[in-house]
Order: C-alpha cells, then sequence, then structure tokens
C-alpha cells in the first residue's frame, strides 16, 4: 500500500514549457486534491475532484489544469509556466469529505521555472 | 486578516521542555480543527484532531477556545524528534476544504 504517489519528485522548467505532475493514489478514495506550498505560506487548494470525472476549482486555479478519469489518478497540468508558479506541490487524497476526514499528502514535487 | 493565523517562530526550546503554539481562525463558522506536522522538505501528516473537550494523545494536548477562536498544542517532555514544521489547520465546510496555516517552527536542542 503505497498511498499517494508524485512524480516526479523535482523539475526546472523554462518559461512557456508546459508539464503534467502526475498523482496517483492506490487507497480507493474518492477525493482527491492539489495544494502548493510556497515559502512562509500556508498550503493554497488548486484543484480537487470529489470523484472520477468531477473536478472543480480550489483557491488558485489559474495557469493549471486537472482531469480525473479513473479514481486512483488525479494529473495536474501547467500549460505555459511561469516564475510565479515555482513551488512545491502536494496531491492529497481522502476517503470522503466528513469534517473529521483525514487528508493523506503525496511526497511532493519541487517545481522551479525560470 | 488570514483566515488562519499562527506566530512562525522559530520556537528553539532544550530536550524535556514544555511548548504550547496558539493558532486563530477568523471564520466563527468553522467546524473542525486540525494539527498537522511537516518535517522539513517533507509531507504534512494528521498529528491530531482537536475536539471541543480537548484532547490528549500521550505528550501532546491539543485546546479549542470557540469564543475566542483560537486552538492550541502543547507538547510535553519534548524530544529531539519533535523538531518540525507544525501547520493549524480549519476546516469550514465544502468538499472538505481545509485553510492551512503557515506554520509554527519548533526546533529542540540536546
Amino acid at each position: 500500500n503505497a498511498g499517494v504517489t508524485q512524480t516526479p519528485k523535482f523539475r526546472i522548467l523554462k518559461i512557456g514549457q508546459s508539464m503534467t505532475l502526475q498523482c496517483t493514489q492506490d487507497m480507493n478514495h474518492n477525493y482527491m486534491y492539489w495544494y502548493r506550498q510556497d515559502p512562509g505560506m500556508g498550503l493554497k487548494l488548486i484543484y480537487y475532484s470529489v470523484g472520477a470525472g468531477i473536478t472543480d476549482k480550489g483557491e488558485v486555479p489559474n495557469g493549471y489544469n486537472v482531469s480525473r478519469s479513473t479514481t486512483e489518478d488525479f494529473p495536474l497540468r501547467l500549460e505555459l509556466a511561469a516564475p510565479s508558479q515555482t513551488s512545491v506541490y502536494f496531491c492529497a487524497s481522502s476517503r470522503t469529505s466528513g469534517s473529521y476526514n483525514e487528508q493523506f499528502f503525496g511526497p511532493g514535487t519541487r517545481l522551479t521555472v525560470l | 486578516r488570514k483566515e488562519v493565523e499562527q506566530d512562525p517562530g522559530p520556537f528553539n526550546v532544550p530536550e524535556g521542555a514544555t511548548v504550547a503554539f496558539n493558532c486563530t481562525y477568523s471564520n466563527s463558522a468553522s467546524q473542525s480543527f486540525f494539527w498537522y506536522r511537516q518535517d522539513c522538505r517533507k509531507e504534512p501528516k494528521l498529528l491530531m484532531s482537536v475536539y471541543s473537550s480537548g484532547n490528549e494523545d500521550g505528550r501532546f494536548t491539543a485546546q479549542l477556545n470557540r469564543a475566542s477562536q483560537y486552538i492550541s498544542l502543547l507538547i510535553r517532555d519534548s524530544k529531539l524528534s519533535d523538531s518540525a514544521t507544525y501547520l493549524c489547520v480549519v476546516f469550514s465546510g465544502g468538499y472538505n476544504k481545509l485553510i492551512f496555516g503557515a506554520g509554527t517552527r519548533l526546533a529542540v536542542h540536546p
């Protein structure tokens, strides 16, 4: 049981390049999330999904896209990378949306845009 | 005003010390509260939920004060392994939408 896995661990992009951050969970969780964490700031929700085929915007969705074709996978797409997207990206999942429901995080992807 | 505010620290304490962190939240309708722990360059992990009556888990005690809109975390008998950043997290409804504080850094030294 690997939990939540993310690839790649590190990536350097040039301005204007595109990439997809991969996220997979093997806990059969319906809910999945993408966050970014900037130095000295709390995690900010980018997008979330409540099940396969259903996604919605979080607090900071601009510049990103997501899809959820299966329960397990929730990739995050950056179309035109900008320096403001330099951050650490965490994917998370949870079993339900209940108020005491724990979110499980992946190890993160460190992205630098130059 | 930030939705969830924490003192960033660092709190530098010797082994065996007792240390307490506070966190304030702005939404009086917030429903539930958590402390997550984040080690350097790692992902956050749930440390404990915070219940209205307060709760204890070994050396860790969490308290909630709804009237003043703050939660606290008390760590007794600090260990070197407690060195980490502690994230205050508030759930205010919606699809498990958690609001994360920026964290309080704790450094325990010998």
